[in-house]
């Protein structure tokens, strides 16, 4: 089992939508969560961290389940610009060690 | 610069080759990670370095793969005897751990192209 899994996608969602992404996680010892942004041929570049309280940044929501072992991310009124693939990452802070999912693709379309 | 730098940019090689990938990285952090991207693809991991602590060579896909990082700075990513489904894109990232603010900052990556 991998440790950090996502559906792949892809997303396909008009512009002004609500998308909500998940991303469920194995090592119960991961202390740290956070959501990367990679758009196509760029490289991958953080969009936000993931506190256990919840946080959200603009549109952008992201929780975690620490019971269920997942985290989420809610994007409101989906622009054209967030066509891009989200990486979910944790960490377990012991081993310092940052895993990234393999990533959801979203599509935004006129 | 400040960021992860890695070089080359592109990479072509043919079959049966060997190849070297190099990344500088942000100076001071003690992480390095390699990552390798197919076309279309998410991210392989294939070794992470944390400052002295041996490395977690557990994503090398075959021992044609190595990778050393010499005196906790740049890495180099080795391939022996190259192959065609060695084509990707490799990523270099670093980070420093700050907890709950640890961010790894990648490089622009080299494409590597196998004929």
């Amino acid at each position: 089992r991998k440790e950090v899994e996502q559906d792949p996608g892809p997303f396909n969602v008009p512009e002004g939508a609500t998308v909500a992404f998940n991303c469920t996680y194995s090592n119960s010892a991961s202390q740290s969560f956070f959501w990367y942004r990679q758009d196509c041929r760029k490289e991958p570049k953080l969009l936000m961290s993931v506190y256990s309280s919840g946080n959200e940044d603009g549109r952008f929501t992201a929780q975690l389940n620490r019971a269920s072992q997942y985290i989420s991310l809610l994007i409101r009124d989906s622009k054209l610009s967030d066509s891009a693939t989200y990486l979910c990452v944790v960490m377990n802070t012991g081993f310092q060690k940052l895993v990234f999912g393999t990533g959801t693709r979203l599509l935004v379309s006129p | 610069g400040a960021g992860v730098s890695q070089s080359p940019s592109n990479k072509v090689t043919e079959k049966g080759k060997d190849v070297e990938l190099r990344c500088d990285p942000i100076s001071g952090h003690t992480a390095l990670y390699w990552y390798r991207q197919s076309l279309g693809q998410g991210l392989e991991f294939l070794i992470y370095f944390q400052g002295n602590s041996a490395p977690d060579k557990s994503g090398l896909p075959s021992d044609r793969f190595s990778a050393e990082r010499t005196g906790g700075s740049v890495s180099t990513l080795t391939i022996q005897r190259t192959q065609q489904e060695d084509s990707a894109v490799y990523l270099c990232a670093s980070s420093s751990f700050r907890g709950h603010d640890t961010e790894a900052f990648f490089g622009q990556g080299t494409r590597l192209t196998v004929v």
